[in-house]
């Protein structure tokens, strides 16, 4: 167990529907990174809060938003959502940057 | 931005033979190269990490080189086991003050046979 919780950790929904993943880190945990894992595909970076802030974006569709709260847990809202979205999202967490990240289970998401 | 290379994208070895997987980066000013472990409908998992000060790490059968100036760093497992069996996945990071955004490369799949 990482420490890093994900819900839900199965989710099924239709296509133009909107959805939120909901991340809590490790405890003192600063950090919150959101990926987003295709089918058989690499780990794409989606965004990186800090303690509450926003530090850094990666491919991160307009129709996706992300936030952290101030007891620090995340969540990533889908909106409008497309086949094509239909993925593995993890959340992961550290201390810092540039230090180990802990992953959550990830949460399997289904666009049908 | 960073860009991350990572070859092969499978790898196959009998057991108790070497792997190396190799991954190359784009950013010079990436500093942290961590390697993590992703088993079938599992979360990633650090095996091993290094920093750019450093120029080779090792913990049991597991060893990371990196070569600043090449820009690349290898991933090498000694002995393998049937437990290796999974996908690696190299990374680069470079942290400006809070921000930090790990880079990943697309995976390698190691089978490793009786």
């Amino acid at each position: 167990d990482s420490g890093v919780t994900q819900t839900p950790k199965h989710l099924i929904t239709a296509t133009g529907q909107r959805v939120t993943l909901r991340c809590s880190p490790r405890s003192g945990d600063l950090s919150v990174y959101w990926y987003q894992q295709s089918l058989d595909q690499g780990l794409q970076f989606l965004i990186q809060y800090y303690n509450g802030e926003e530090r850094a974006k990666g491919n991160i569709l307009e129709r996706f938003s992300a936030q952290q709260f101030p007891d620090l847990h995340s969540e990533l809202n889908l909106s409008s959502l497309e086949l094509g979205d239909s993925a593995l999202y993890f959340c992961a967490s550290s201390n810092h940057g540039n230090t180990e990240a802990f992953f959550g289970q990830g949460t399997r998401l289904t666009v049908v | 931005g960073e860009n991350v290379e990572q070859h092969p994208s499978t790898l196959s070895v009998q057991e108790g033979d070497s792997a190396v997987i190799k991954c190359t980066y784009s950013d010079s000013a990436s500093n942290y190269f961590p390697w993590y472990k992703q088993e079938l409908g599992k979360r990633p998992q650090l095996i091993i990490d290094i920093r750019s000060n450093v120029g080779e790490k090792k913990d049991q059968r597991i060893a990371v080189t990196l070569n600043k100036t090449a820009k690349h760093f290898s991933l090498h497992i000694t002995e393998t086991q049937p437990e290796d069996s999974a996908v690696y996945f190299c990374a680069a990071s470079k942290s400006t003050g809070t921000a930090s955004k790990l880079t990943f490369g697309t995976g390698t799949r190691l089978q490793v046979t009786l």
